[in-house]
């Protein structure tokens, strides 16, 4: 396997489900995102890990929970969501250095996540 | 606030050329990148400008005017295969990325 892969591709889930989100990237980078991509909207920073650990968290509610067990892999847990959060979500990685941020992003293909 | 601005949608035709404009308003600036995304695939880099001038990279091209805040993205000889959303980022002084809600390219036979 290359590059960034998210799995599953597609999650259907009632509102009192648990689920998790996974992520792994093959590339050797020391960052990862979890992004929340909805129709005809910017892309939205959820979470950020660095170094493995969380350094951005964009008042994400509670209902979304990050673990980044290693530099290589990561979790979006969800527990009791609503209808407005289904969407792609989009988990990247990246090489990034001090003072200068993220450069490249590599994105997955996404999760598409549908709330009933 | 911060905030990037690019066309919902165009349409262009085969074997044409097409521009995508993206013009931004951000707390500094430390660098524009353009990404692909083809319709229920991963968004890919296509490219990165942190000065002003142009930048080309085969069919593609992506210019820069920071005194302007606006940068293009320019397609060359289009092919049915770059029908795909076109997504404009901007590194700001917190070297956070600020996005725009990306264009959706059509190209028509």
């Amino acid at each position: 396997e290359t590059g960034v892969t998210q799995t599953p591709r597609h999650l259907v889930m009632g509102m009192t489900n648990k689920k998790s989100l996974k992520c792994e990237q093959h590339l050797g980078h020391n960052a990862m995102y979890w992004y929340k991509q909805s129709a005809k909207k910017p892309l939205e920073l959820m979470f950020v890990y660095n170094f493995k650990e969380q350094t951005e968290n964009n008042s994400v509610p509670s209902r979304f929970s990050p673990e980044c067990p290693n530099s290589s892999h990561l979790f979006l847990h969800l527990h009791t969501l609503q209808p407005e959060d289904s969407a792609l979500y989009l988990c990247a990685s990246s090489q990034e250095e001090e003072g200068s941020g993220a450069n490249v992003l590599t994105f997955g293909a996404g999760s598409r996540l549908t709330v009933l | 606030g911060q905030n990037i601005d690019q066309p919902t949608e165009m349409t262009a035709t085969e074997g044409a050329i097409v521009q995508i404009n993206c013009t931004y308003q951000t707390s500094g600036f430390n660098g524009l990148f353009w990404y692909q995304q083809h319709a229920g695939e991963a968004p890919t880099f296509l490219s990165y400008n942190v000065l002003d001038g142009l930048e080309e990279k085969g069919r593609f091209s992506s210019f820069l005017s920071r005194s302007k805040g606006y940068s293009y993205l320019l397609l060359k000889e289009l092919q049915m295969k770059d029908s795909a959303s076109y997504l404009c980022a901007v590194k700001d002084s917190n070297y956070q990325l600020i996005w725009g809600a990306g264009t959706k390219l059509i190209i028509k036979p």
